[in-house]
């Protein structure tokens, strides 16, 4: 297992379009979280996922974002009609469930929205 | 609500120095606390942790300890290496959903 894979590194887009990130978690965790990091901050919580079902969403995650894991292993979020606001980057985590959580972290895709 | 704050950066420090990056945290409940690091161009990596009071995390020559009474977790290291040269975040967990909280990261740039 090479850890949490995220695809695509770095996707630039331009305003109004729609874009989908892809993560595949360390496969026997159970548990799927998303991050957004902008500069010179520290990432913060957007969604997560235990198997399936998405268990807590951020009051960041506005209604033109959407998350999905569908089989309870890879995850998608969706961002439609991007603005400008919305170029960082976007973390993908996964855990396993218990009563103490180390997430791991993927590398990130980069979004800008020119 | 969960908040850490950590010191600005940058630190430059020149390589054998003694670091201390202060992180200091606000938690309901009984927080798990975290170091993670960022090398450039890479993810963010667990560095060290501490799951209860007093506790103390370490992990390649770093050290934390858990500090309810002054709500604390500052990193320490006796002797930098160039290589440490990395942004780090403090961060926290609590419940049952154990999503972290992050501090804004502290940029250390050790150099020769």
């Amino acid at each position: 297992d090479t850890g949490v894979s995220q695809n695509p590194r770095h996707k630039i887009t331009k305003r109004g379009q729609n874009v989908t990130f892809r993560c595949d978690p360390i496969s026997e965790h159970n548990r799927l979280y998303w991050y957004r990091q902008t500069l010179g901050q520290g990432p913060e919580f957007l969604t997560y996922f235990q198997n399936e079902a998405q268990l807590e969403k951020s009051r960041l995650l506005s209604d033109r974002f959407s998350a999905e894991r569908p089989k309870g292993s890879f995850s998608t979020l969706e961002i439609q009609r991007t603005e400008q606001g919305d170029s960082a980057m976007y973390l993908c985590a996964s855990s396993l469930g218990g009563s103490v959580i180390e997430a791991f972290f993927g590398q990130g895709t980069r979004l800008t929205v020119v | 609500g969960n908040s850490v704050t950590q010191m600005e950066g940058p630190v430059t420090l020149s390589e054998e120095a003694f670091l201390t990056i202060n992180c200091t945290y606000t938690a309901t409940g009984y927080p798990s606390l975290f170091w993670y690091v960022q090398y450039p161009g890479e993810g963010l990596q667990l560095l060290l942790k501490a799951t209860k009071a007093d506790d103390k995390g370490s992990n390649k020559g770093f050290e934390a300890t858990y500090r309810k009474e002054t709500t604390s977790f500052h990193l320490e290291k006796g002797s930098v290496q160039v290589s440490d040269s990395a942004v780090y975040f403090c961060a926290l967990n609590t419940g049952t959903a154990s999503k972290l909280t992050f501090g804004t990261g502290t940029r250390l740039q050790v150099t020769l």
